[in-house]
Formats: C-alpha cells, sequence, structure tokens
C-alpha cells in the first residue's frame, strides 16, 4: 500500500458525458501527479500540482482540467468525453524534494467510455 | 520519448536471480536512475533509485557502471508475485524544478516461471 487513494476504483459512462476523477496524496506529500495509462499509448504524464499551484504539464488534452485543494487533495476533470479517453488513471505523489523526488502511485482508476 | 531501452520481455525461474538489464547511453551528471514496476493493472511501484554508486534495499539492488551508460536491477531469489513489467527510467533532479515528471518506456514484462 502506497499510502496513496483514488476514487472510484472503476467508472462507466457515455461519450460526450463529464466525470471527476479524485486522489489523495500520502500524508505530508505536497505534489499530486496524474498519469493515464491507455492500452496503446503505455503510461502518460498529463499535469503536476505542487501544493495548490500547477508546475507542468504534460500531454494533457484541453477537454481534461485539474486542481489541487487546499487540503492537497487533487481532482482530475475529465470531459466531453470520447471513447479513446477509456483508460486507467493514475495518482502520484511526492514530498517536497530533499534530496530526490521518489513518486509513489495510487491504485488507479479505470474508466470506460461507452 | 523514453531515454532507456529494455528487453521488452524475460524469463527467470522461481528462486533464482532475475536480473533485468537497461540502457541509458545518454543519461547525463544529474540525472538519476530509477526503477518501478507494475503487477498486472495495478498502480506503479518504486522498487529503488541511483546516481552512480550501487544501492541496495529490502526488494532489489542495482548496479550502474562506472560510465553509467547502462544499469542492472537485480532481484536476489525472484517469487511468482515478482512477475511484472519493470520499468527503467532517467529523470533529472532540479532543485529548481522539482517533481519532474516520469517518462515511461514499455519496460520489460518478467515472467517468474515455477
Amino acid at each position: 500500500d502506497s499510502g496513496v487513494t483514488q476514487t472510484p476504483k472503476h467508472l462507466i459512462t457515455a461519450t460526450g458525458q463529464r466525470v471527476t476523477l479524485r486522489c489523495s496524496p500520502r500524508s505530508g506529500d505536497l505534489s499530486v501527479y496524474w498519469y493515464q495509462q491507455s492500452l496503446d499509448q503505455g503510461l502518460q504524464f498529463l499535469i503536476q500540482y505542487y501544493n495548490g499551484e500547477e508546475r507542468a504539464k504534460g500531454n494533457i488534452l484541453e477537454r481534461f482540467s485539474a486542481q489541487q485543494f487546499p487540503d492537497l487533495h487533487s481532482e482530475l476533470n475529465l470531459s466531453s468525453l470520447e471513447l479513446g479517453d477509456s483508460a486507467l488513471y493514475f495518482c502520484a505523489s511526492s514530498s517536497r524534494p530533499q534530496h530526490t523526488d521518489t513518486q509513489y502511485f495510487g491504485p488507479g482508476t479505470r474508466l470506460t467510455v461507452l | 520519448d523514453a531515454k532507456t531501452t529494455q528487453p521488452p520481455s524475460m524469463d527467470c525461474a522461481e528462486g533464482r536471480a532475475a536480473n533485468l538489464p537497461c540502457n541509458h547511453s545518454t543519461i547525463s551528471g544529474n540525472e538519476y536512475v530509477y526503477w518501478y514496476r507494475q503487477i498486472h493493472s495495478q498502480g506503479p511501484q518504486y522498487i529503488i533509485h541511483g546516481l552512480k554508486n550501487n544501492e541496495t534495499n529490502e526488494m532489489a539492488s542495482l548496479i550502474i557502471t562506472e560510465d553509467r551508460k547502462s544499469s542492472t536491477l537485480i532481484l536476489p531469489h525472484a517469487t511468482l508475485r515478482d512477475t511484472a513489467v519493470y520499468y527503467c527510467i532517467v529523470r533529472v533532479y532540479s532543485r529548481d524544478n522539482y517533481g519532474q515528471n516520469f517518462v515511461f518506456g514499455p519496460g520489460t514484462r518478467l515472467s517468474v516461471l515455477p
């Protein structure tokens, strides 16, 4: 158990809909990262937040957005969903780096868009 | 793109040492080598990381060549539960831009056989 929690575990929805994925980082971790893993693309970095502020963006679509709240949990919002958005979505967290910055991953949310 | 190359798959007999190679010939002086694994569709699990010295923890050993262009992850006594995809990642640590994302390649699928 990494200490990172994600809800829900599974999500099934229809094209065109909007969903919200939630992540709670490990206790004390200030950074949250979101990754997408689809069958044909592997693990892809989407976005990172540190202490409420966006720090880095990867291959995140404009239909997707995220935020980190004062209690440090984060939400990933996916809108106008398409079939190709079906994937595993992972959240990872890390503490403020001292020597290195190891990321610890949650169990993921499996999104199925029908 | 991932900066590492790994064999796509390997087999190992249960109880034997599993030696997973990774090439990172373009690694820079401030880049660390990280290893993660992913069991089935679970969240990636941190294993070990290093800069230039060999490292050992309760899970594995990491051997980095003197020129740092390659490394080997060693699982000393592989069990069936070690069957997973193993990812070797190089990542810069920067005090000014800490918390950088990981770039995952396709990894090595290790099958531990009874």
